[in-house]
């Protein structure tokens, strides 16, 4: 079974400071990877997803994340965080074969932004 | 192209009523999800239908709870004889159809409160 791990409950990064948030996936092949942000009291919005090619993905909101095989790791990150990122950071996996199409969350990651 | 609407935005039920949450999908879209988010916790798959069929329902308990997508009118979620631990926010995600590394789209989402 599929599963995603999300190491960091909260975060807290000053306004203009790089950001990583880490993401790590368990499953048999190569998986499809997203990351959604949450803001209060809101769905949730897809910032970007990987399913092939180029290992490095590019996002809105000037995001991108990076797929490493050999650490089963989606990493997302930012060179410098805006205030309005303040939010919380969901990493998601979804299956590739048959009707399977559930996404399996993390727990996600909350982001606190000082200025 | 408005987005996933889901409805009531907020709910209140005593122990033991029914509640019904609502989820309209995106235009053209016709695959509809549904997820349970739990407080301080990540998203959790409940249920995947197309119109008129349950495609995959291994994340619904299995007392209580049933889902629907009929060919006309919005998807149902149906939680009989609410208990406290049904208090969450559910969320509707809908795509156009049902391969994995496309994006669902999610709705605002339902929160339920059961007093």
């Amino acid at each position: 079974a599929q599963s995603v791990t999300q190491p960091d409950i909260h975060i807290t990064v000053s306004e203009g400071a790089s950001l990583e948030l880490r993401c790590n996936y368990s499953y048999g092949a190569t998986p499809y990877l997203f990351w959604y942000v949450q803001s209060p009291g809101q769905g949730l919005q897809l910032l970007l997803k990987y399913f092939s090619g180029d290992t490095l993905v590019q996002g809105i909101k000037g995001f991108e994340a990076e797929f490493k095989r050999s650490q089963s790791s989606f990493n997302l990150r930012k060179p410098s965080v805006h205030w309005s990122d303040a939010a919380e950071y969901f990493c998601a996996v979804g299956a590739r074969a048959g009707t399977a199409s559930k996404l399996t969350f993390g727990t996600g990651t909350r982001l606190q932004v000082t200025l | 192209n408005a987005g996933v609407m889901q409805n009531p935005r907020h709910l209140v039920r005593r122990r033991g009523q029914e509640a019904r949450l609502r989820c309209s999908p995106m235009k053209g879209h016709s695959h509809v999800y549904w997820y349970r988010q739990l407080p301080e916790e990540g998203l959790k798959f409940m249920v995947y239908l197309q119109k008129e069929n349950i495609i995959d329902e291994s994340g619904m308990p299995k007392e209580r709870f049933s889902a629907e997508f009929p060919k006309e009118g919005p998807s149902i979620l149906r939680i009989q004889q609410v208990v406290r631990g049904d208090s969450a926010a559910y969320f509707c995600a809908s795509s156009p159809n049902g391969v994995s590394y496309n994006e669902q789209f999610f709705g605002p989402g339902t929160r339920l409160t059961v007093l």
